[in-house]
């Protein structure tokens, strides 16, 4: 166990929807990102957020947005979401720039 | 620069073979190599991580092979077993910047 959580597990949705992933970091972790792995591929970084911050940008579409509140839970937001977009959706934390620890994901399933 | 080469990407190895994975980086200012190992539908996690203030670091069955002056470093897994079969990620990061990933390598060991 890794010390972060995200929820929920599963997702399944419809296309055109919006859906919303939340992300619980270690504790003392002040930096939360979110990656995307489609089937057999590797991590596409979408997003950095380091205190409340947004601190560096991947390949994250328009139609995805993150955000880090005070409390430092992280959340993603998937809007207009096409078929394209059913992937692994992983957040990591880290309490500098070295060690990112993963959560176990949350699989979306657009249909 | 920003790149982390990984190869190759993927790997089939006998119950009881050596696996060597590799990666290669531009960047100078990387100072930490960590490799991460990711079963099937799960997070990605720590394996083991070197810095470069030494040429080896073992672990086990695992030992990262690290050269400074090639900007290159590789993962050595020993006595492979079939519990083994995963997708490993080497990964570099900077006092400055956060880990960059490489592409992934997918191993099977056959019994």
């Amino acid at each position: 166990d890794s010390g972060v959580t995200q929820t929920p597990k599963h997702l399944i949705t419809a296309t055109g929807q919006r859906v919303t992933l939340r992300c619980s970091p270690r504790s003392g972790d002040l930096s939360v990102y979110w990656y995307q792995q489609s089937l057999d591929q590797g991590l596409q970084f979408l997003i950095q957020y380091y205190n409340g911050e947004e601190r560096a940008k991947g390949n994250i579409l328009e139609r995805f947005s993150a955000q880090q509140f005070p409390d430092l839970h992280s959340e993603l937001n998937l809007s207009s979401l096409e078929l394209g977009d059913s992937a692994l959706y992983f957040c990591a934390s880290s309490v500098e720039t070295d060690t990112q620890y993963f959560g176990p994901g949350t699989r979306l399933t657009v249909l | 620069q920003q790149q982390v080469k990984q190869s190759p990407q993927s790997l089939i190895v006998q119950k009881g073979g050596i696996s060597i994975i590799n990666c290669a980086y531009e960047n100078t200012a990387f100072d930490y190599f960590p490799w991460y190992q990711q079963f099937p539908g799960k997070g990605p996690a720590l394996l083991i991580a070197i810095r470069p203030d030494v040429s080896e670091k073992k672990e086990g069955r695992f030992t990262i092979s690290f050269n400074k002056s090639a900007k290159q470093f590789s993962l050595h897994i020993m006595d492979s077993q079939p519990g083994d079969s995963a997708t490993y990620f080497c990964a570099a990061s900077s006092r400055t910047d956060k880990l960059i990933f490489g592409t992934g390598t997918r191993l099977q060991v056959f019994p």
